[in-house]
């Protein structure tokens, strides 16, 4: 059975530094890993999407890596702002069917 | 605009009652939803899966004769919490998947719903 952990839990870091958010997964058979976005009491907002076949995908101040030998994903947000501050999820895909498992998740706090 | 619409956005109820929370696809047609909860400070969790015109299956755990799902069409499905209690509490978001037409812009966000706070007092 998939697992996704994400590590921190919680991080508080001051503005304009640069971030690692960490996920990992037990099975790595997956076809897509998505990174989201979460407010506090909202939806999700997607970030990044990486299939299976893809090493990294890049977004703005964001980059995501894949290595599925490893069973491991990251999240690299550069310059951060207070706005960046939310609950960032990672979720794997192992069905082919947007079937997500979620990540536990790691709450971002950035401090102006 | 958002493409997928979900209410109630939130909504209190009394201890025994129903609620019934409906997931329905704007500008699109889709076979699968996805419902998933979220209890406070914890992460997404799957509670079933449905495809239109067929029985939802659920995930270990999930009461399916608590949480009745509804999927009569290709734009719309229902999650009834029946008998609400307190521990019911959560925020219940859906997505739909199986885009069978009419592709809305944007990316993969555009499937999930704004999602339903249910506090049940």
């Amino acid at each position: 059975k998939q697992e996704v952990t994400q590590i921190p839990a919680a991080l508080s870091v001051p503005e304009g530094e640069n971030l690692v958010l960490n996920c990992s997964f037990t099975d790595s058979a997956i076809y897509n890993l998505q990174w989201f976005r979460q407010d506090p009491g909202k939806g999700l907002t997607s970030l990044l999407l990486i299939q299976s076949s893809q090493r990294e995908q890049t977004s703005g101040r964001l980059n995501a890596s894949l290595d599925k030998s490893s069973g491991r994903s990251t999240l690299y947000i550069a310059a951060s702002q207070p706005g960046d501050s939310a609950t960032y999820l990672c979720a794997a895909d192992t069905s082919g069917t947007y079937k997500y498992i979620f990540g536990t998740g790691t709450r971002l706090k950035v401090l102006a | 605009g958002a493409v997928v619409s979900q209410h109630p956005s939130w909504v209190i109820c009394k201890s025994g009652t129903s609620v019934k929370i409906e997931c329905r696809s704007l500008d699109f047609q889709a076979t699968t939803m996805f419902w998933y909860r979220q209890f406070p400070k914890q992460s997404l969790m799957l509670m079933a899966t449905s495809n239109e015109g067929s029985k939802a299956t659920y995930e270990q755990g999930v009461e399916k004769d608590k949480f009745l799902i509804n999927h009569a069409s290709l734009t719309l499905s229902t999650l009834t919490v029946t008998s609400a209690h307190p521990e019911d509490s959560s925020f219940y978001i859906c997505r739909w998947t199986g885009l069978i037409a009419k592709r809305p812009p944007g990316n993969t966000e555009a499937f999930f719903g704004q999602g339903t706070r249910l506090t049940v007092v």
